[in-house]
């Protein structure tokens, strides 16, 4: 059974750093893209950021390029984002997600909410 | 940026009718485009892949159809469990976007 289990949320105030994991199962992490898409309170969905199985391609919002990092960890099944110079527009749920160009997010973690407030 | 948008934006339904969601691209997508249905406290759930491909255990009442920049998304008659948000996203050209959603509410 394909699970991601998202961690790593929580309170930080303005201007502070966060780094989100995602533990990935049930399926051969390698082979695949993965993304982080948020949703903000009462709001719709915002893709994040993807990076491709061996990390060669790494692609970002321009809402948070230069202050956020996606990374991973194949031999860990996991998935990181680093996420620095936090805003209060940064507040959301982030969800990590299997998918990334071309192809559908089949697959989602349960999310972990990131407050930035001070 | 592609931009999607959805419309309506909210509907009020009852069970037994058919719903329709349209979604609109700002540009060709070459049917890279997926639906989802949230909701609330809950991860989307992938519908519906390259426009009109059902996903694994979603139900036949759902289907999408469409092509080029204007998609549909049907559901043949609504149950109660369809009581959500939907939302459209194309993942053919970086970055990729999401519509804004369609509340499927009850009438």
């Amino acid at each position: 059974e394909v699970q991601l289990v998202d961690s790593g949320g929580g309170l930080v105030k303005p201007g502070g750093s966060l780094r989100l994991s995602c533990a990935a199962s049930g399926f051969t992490f390698s082979s695949y893209s993965m993304n982080w898409v948020r949703q903000a309170p009462g709001k719709g969905l915002e893709w994040v950021s993807s990076i491709t199985s061996s990390s060669t391609y790494i692609y970002y919002a321009d809402s948070v390029k230069g202050r956020f990092t996606v990374s991973r960890d194949n031999a860990k099944n996991s998935l990181f984002l680093q996420m620095n110079g936090l805003r209060g527009e940064d507040t959301a749920v982030y969800y990590c997600a299997r998918g990334g160009a071309y192809s559908p997010d089949d697959f989602w973690g349960q999310g972990t909410l990131v407050t930035v407030s001070s | 940026d592609i931009q999607m948008t959805q419309s309506p934006s909210s509907l009020s339904a009852s069970v037994g009718d058919r719903v329709t969601i349209t979604c609109r691209a700002s540009q060709r997508v070459n049917n890279f485009l997926n639906w989802y249905q949230q909701k609330p406290g809950k991860a989307p759930r992938l519908l519906i892949y390259a426009a009109f491909s059902l996903q694994g255990g979603v139900p036949s009442r759902f289907s999408g159809s469409g092509s080029g920049t204007d998609f549909t998304l049907t559901i043949s008659s609504l149950q109660p469990e369809d009581f959500a948000t939907y939302y459209c996203q194309q993942t053919y050209s970086m970055p990729i976007t999401f519509g804004g959603g369609t509340e499927v509410e009850i009438k």
